[in-house]
């Protein structure tokens, strides 16, 4: 079965600063992977999302991804955070024959000036 | 588009009483989604139909948890009877037509439950 990691719990960031969040994924074959971002008291909201092709991908808000594949990673960056972007951050990985998709425990993002 | 729309929003009740949760699904989706969400677990699958078709209900947690789902714009999910431990956020997800893992699904605003 397939299974995500999403290593930090929590990291706090300055707006202006740059942001990478970690992703770990487990997965026999070529997965697809997806970013969702979660705001107080709201849904989730898809950020972006790998199938195949270029391992760089673009979301929505200035996010982007990188599959590395000989890493089993995904991670999630931005340049230059903005204090709009504190929120919970999901990695997630879909595969299996009724194509479930498996959720991380999520990052808290918490943004200062 | 109003997106998928959940109800109640808030729901308290006290242990022992039946809670059932509404979903409208997204027109034109044919997938739907129901998650919990806790601080300890973190967002779990409980169920996942496709065409009005129950197709993986291993996260169900156990007999008191069903979902229903009687056509394609309407889906129940109920607790019966409930327990403090059922507290948690619960969402409901649709996803467009056929089955591929590629399409995004979209997630409605959430019920809290607050078991006493």
């Amino acid at each position: 079965a397939q299974s995500v990691t999403q290593p930090d719990i929590h990291i706090t960031v300055s707006e202006g600063a740059s942001l990478e969040l970690r992703c770990n994924y487990s997965y026999g074959a070529t997965p697809y992977l997806f970013w969702y971002v979660q705001s107080p008291g709201q849904g989730l909201q898809l950020l972006l999302k790998y199938f195949s092709g270029d391992t760089l991908v673009q979301g929505i808000k200035g996010f982007e991804a990188e599959f590395k594949r000989s890493q089993s990673s995904f991670n999630l960056r931005k340049p230059s955070v903005h204090w709009s972007d504190a929120a919970e951050y999901f990695c997630a990985v879909g595969a299996g024959g009724y194509q479930k998709v498996t959720f991380g425990t999520g990052t808290k993002l918490q943004v200062i000036p | 588009d109003a997106g998928v729309i959940q109800s109640p929003r808030h729901e308290v009740t006290e242990m022992g009483q039946e809670v059932t949760l509404r979903c409208k699904p997204i027109s034109g989706h044919n997938s739907l989604f129901w998650y919990r969400q806790t601080m300890m677990r973190g967002l779990e699958l409980l169920i996942y139909f496709n065409n009005n078709v129950p197709i993986d209900d291993s996260g169900m947690p156990e007999d008191r948890f069903s979902a229903k789902m009687p056509n394609a714009s309407f889906s129940t999910l109920k607790i019966q009877p409930s327990e403090p431990r059922d507290s948690a956020v619960y969402f409901c997800a649709s996803r467009p037509q056929g089955t591929s893992v590629s399409n995004e699904q979209f997630f409605g605003p959430g019920t809290r439950l607050t078991v006493l």
